[in-house]
């Protein structure tokens, strides 16, 4: 079975654009959340959804929204980017009742320079 | 909120020598906690979890028993091998998942 996948693994931006990263979960999870990952550091919490609807949210500005599709994909956006957005961006899925463990993507690497 | 405490690295160890880091945690409800890994590149891979107090997680040599009194959940292995150089994180879940910083473990040969 899949794990769970991230689009795209690589991406360059400038200061002040938009990205949108993408994520499908493994099949039959149907909780999904978001992490940012700076250089050294372990990874923060920025989102979570459950059944489409945002179930957590970190602290993180109002820059960063996310949101979740009916096939349980889900997308994180984040406008006006900065150089210290530069960082891994980690998706994990989870099955309800499974212990709250997660499974993590292999993340989506951005650089804002 | 939660939080999660690391001991701070980086670790170098030989290889077969014995592996502890130690982890504490504070959280206001009963928490989950894991270990995760993360190789070179790669993103965190599970390593082991427990979900309640006594329990021991173990997988590929790897222990660490949750213990609540002292709020610790550290991580042992009593032989290293070079392949488990690599950045291990402890975390706990309660409302949300939090992170420790990670513990860089090199191991030489």
């Amino acid at each position: 079975d899949a794990g769970v996948t991230q689009s795209p693994t690589h991406l360059i931006k400038t200061r002040g654009q938009h990205v949108t990263l993408r994520c499908s979960p493994i099949s039959g999870h149907k909780s999904v959340s978001w992490y940012q990952q700076v250089l050294g550091q372990g990874p923060q919490f920025i989102f979570q959804y459950y059944e489409k609807e945002e179930r957590g949210r970190g602290n993180f500005p109002d820059r960063f929204s996310a949101r979740q599709f009916p096939n349980y994909s889900s997308e994180l956006n984040v406008n006006a980017l900065l150089l210290g957005d530069s960082a891994l961006y980690l998706c994990a899925s989870s099955l309800v009742g499974e212990g709250n463990t997660i499974y993590f993507g292999e993340g989506s690497w951005l650089t804002v320079v | 909120g939660d939080s999660v405490t690391q001991m701070e690295g980086p670790v170098t160890l030989s290889e077969e020598a014995f592996l502890t880091i130690n982890c504490t945690y504070t959280a206001t409800g009963y928490p989950s906690l894991f270990w995760y890994v993360q190789y070179p590149g790669e993103g965190l891979q599970l390593l082991l979890k427990a979900t309640k107090a006594d329990d021991k997680g173990s997988n590929k040599g790897f222990e660490a028993t949750y213990r609540k009194e002292t709020t610790s959940f550290h991580l042992e292995k009593g032989s290293v091998q070079v392949s488990d150089s690599a950045v291990y994180f402890c975390a706990v879940v309660d409302n949300d998942m939090r992170f420790g910083a990670g513990t860089r473990l090199t191991v030489k040969p």
